[in-house]
């Protein structure tokens, strides 16, 4: 069971709006602004999308944005387009113990 | 351009120890930032194994601690991977990445370790 809860599966329709959450506890995502967002396509690498909760790196589409409140943290993903469509993970800090954790991953889906 | 590539046998024993290695180029280890390890098992999600600051502290998953060794060779600008007493359960894509404040900007393709006799 993964440290960080993600839904399994989210979808939309190419121009709409989705959001995934990821929901930690006040141990993590809780209590550091240190939340990042990766893509990943079937059989690639996993590609940073945001970083330390809502940071956009170079090169990355302004339609990604990522936000937190509370125990939760969320991206989205607005303008939906079909290269959209691939797996979602977040990664959170989790004190000096822990250290790192990720969801356990979305598929986002296309229709 | 920071490109990083990782190497090593795609099949080990049970019992015995998975040993990975990750080509840093584009970039100096020993300028700075964290070097991970994450895995993912086939089918399913990631898993952070570990991390290496350029000066050599190391940071491990507790639930790995007890079998693994992260270490850095600065004059080969690469870093190591060593997960002893391996098990079916270890059987996944391993990949090294950079990061700092745990964003991992820069990943390694990945490479495929199987844990089988």
């Amino acid at each position: 069971q993964s440290a960080l809860t993600q839904p399994a599966s989210v979808s939309g329709s190419p121009g709409q709006s989705i959001t995934i959450s990821c929901t930690g506890t006040s141990s993590d995502v809780g209590s550091y602004n240190l939340v990042s967002w990766y893509q990943q396509h079937p059989g690639k690498a996993p590609k940073l999308m945001i970083s330390e909760v809502s940071k956009r790196p170079s090169g990355v589409s302004n339609r990604f944005s990522g936000s937190k409140s509370g125990n939760t943290a969320s991206l989205t993903i607005s303008g939906l387009q079909s290269e959209d469509e691939a797996d979602y993970y977040c990664c959170s800090y989790a004190g000096s113990s822990t250290f790192g954790v990720f969801g356990g991953g979305t598929k986002l889906t296309v229709l | 351009q920071v490109q990083l590539q990782e190497s090593g046998p795609g099949l080990v024993k049970p019992s015995e120890t998975l040993s990975l290695t990750c080509a840093v180029s584009g970039y100096s280890i020993s300028s700075g930032y964290y070097w991970g390890w994450i895995r993912q098992p086939p089918g399913k999600g990631l898993e952070w194994i570990g991390s290496i600051y350029h000066s050599g502290s190391t940071y491990y998953n507790p639930s790995l601690k007890s079998r693994v060794t992260i270490s850095v060779d600065t004059s080969k600008n690469q870093f190591s991977l060593k997960l002893s007493s391996v098990t079916a359960a270890d059987t996944a894509v391993y990949y090294c990445a950079r990061h700092l404040q745990w964003a991992f900007d820069y990943w390694g393709q990945g490479t495929l370790v199987t844990v089988s006799s």
